[in-house]
């Protein structure tokens, strides 16, 4: 079963324009995670936001975090070609570490 | 190594016979995970090792799917039975502690 659920499922976009995409979740969670995944590759970490925290920053990538929604979002500011991507949200359901994983927006991003 | 590593890459069998996936965790991980990706789904948990237990099985699909990591380190998935249904790419990843995951390339499964 998949815990989150990311939208929208597909977005495409201009280079130098933000993409944003959004995450829910069902259960309380300890943290979440955004991975990106580029086709036929694994999955890389971007970036961790625990439940106590609102927002966070690294680099052109901002997530912020609803924990009375369950709801997450990731933000790319100045979107490039090579931002093309799946992205997909992950958390851990409370007093576990197993790592669940959404549905996925898949990001276009056109030169 | 530096990463992840699975093997095989790329496995094609035929409906019935035996499977066996290999990840090989970075150096001093000691959590494990195997995951199953569909084309076009995201990340389907499978089982979760903390250390050589099963910390979390519950995603298993059914007794056909079987986990191991007898020395804490290298884990084998193993598929009995295989069905066209259980094709998909299987992926490992490990974490120490428990938080960031990082990936392997995957092991991609063809039942013919």
């Amino acid at each position: 079963s998949q815990q989150g659920e990311e939208d929208p499922q597909a977005l495409s976009i201009q280079e130098g324009e933000n993409a944003t995409m959004n995450c829910s979740y069902k259960t309380s969670i300890n943290n979440l995670q955004w991975y990106r995944q580029n086709s036929g590759r694994g999955l890389v970490h971007l970036i961790l936001i625990r439940s106590n925290e609102r927002e966070k920053h690294s680099g052109r990538l901002r997530v912020t975090l609803d924990t009375s929604k369950k709801s997450s979002s990731l933000l790319i500011t100045a979107s490039r070609a090579a931002d093309t991507a799946s992205y997909f949200c992950a958390t851990d359901a409370y007093n576990t570490d197993k790592l669940i994983f959404g549905t996925g927006t898949r990001l276009q991003v056109f030169p | 190594g530096a990463g992840v590593s699975q093997t095989p890459s790329n496995k094609v069998t035929e409906k019935g016979k035996y499977v066996e996936l290999r990840c090989d965790p970075i150096s001093g991980h000691t959590a494990l995970y195997w995951y199953r990706q569909s084309l076009g789904q995201g990340p389907e948990f499978l089982i979760y090792f903390q250390g050589t237990g099963a910390a979390d099985d519950s995603g298993l699909p059914n007794d056909r799917f079987f986990a191991v990591r007898p020395e804490g380190s290298v884990s084998t998935l193993k598929i009995q039975r295989t069905e066209r249904g259980d094709s998909a790419v299987y992926l490992c990843a490990s974490s120490y502690p428990p938080g960031e995951l990082f990936f392997g390339e995957g092991s991609r499964l063809t039942v013919l």
